[in-house]
């Protein structure tokens, strides 16, 4: 069974350019987040969507940040302009429930923004 | 500010040994606390976790020992072996949020 897939693995891009990262979850979780990793802050929780609704976007940095789920096999996160202190690992992470069981998580979007 | 604080930040043993990593809370309200392994450029995966009602889970080599009354928790790996090396968050939460650790890389010497 396919696990969390995210894409791209890896993208190198120019300050301003926008990003987006993309993320399908595990057929049949209901639960999916954003986190941001980098060695300074750890792991972050960017947002949370539960059947498709955005519940907490509290961790969202700033307006340049956004992210839908358009359907439940589908997530995107974008950032636009990005700037060099948003590079680090993003990850999507999936689970089945609203309360916090196994998060399943996919192997991540490493983002570079010279 | 970091609502769940993990140390060591690094962490070298030998092959046999028990690497120990410790994790304190303050929020009382955490009644979910599972560890996480991750290994270089791959996603945390969950190895165990443990609710308060009970101090200690063991599951194969890996054990959670949990003390409320001090708000602490801590993953021993028994046995340790060179394919243990890889990073180890700790996590809480009361909801449908993980707090996450800074992360504690281990690495086992053979």
């Amino acid at each position: 069974d396919a696990g969390v897939i995210q894409s791209p693995r890896h993208e190198v891009t120019e300050m301003g350019q926008e990003v987006t990262l993309r993320c399908k979850p595990i057929s049949g979780h209901n639960s999916l987040f954003w986190y941001r990793q980098t060695m300074m802050r750890g792991l972050e929780l960017l947002i949370y969507f539960n059947n498709n609704v955005p519940i907490d976007d509290s961790g969202m940095p700033e307006d340049r940040f956004s992210a839908k789920m358009p359907n439940a096999s589908f997530s995107t996160l974008k950032i636009q302009p990005s700037e060099p202190r948003d590079s680090a690992v993003y990850f999507c992470a999936s689970s089945l429930g609203f309360r916090p069981g196994e998060l399943f998580f996919g192997e991540g979007s490493r983002l570079t923004v010279l | 500010q970091q609502q769940v604080k993990q140390s060591p930040q690094s962490l070298i043993v030998q092959k046999g040994g028990i690497p120990i990593i410790n994790c304190a809370y303050e929020n009382t309200a955490f009644d979910y606390f599972p560890w996480y392994q991750q290994f270089p450029g791959k996603g945390p995966a969950l190895l165990i976790a443990i609710r308060p009602d009970v101090s200690e889970k063991k599951e194969g080599r890996f054990t959670i020992s949990f003390n409320k009354s001090a708000k602490q928790f801590s993953l021993h790996i028994m046995d340790s072996q060179p394919g243990d090396s890889a990073t180890y968050f700790c996590a809480a939460s009361f909801g449908y949020a993980l707090n996450f650790g800074k992360g504690t890389s281990l690495l086992v010497t053979p």
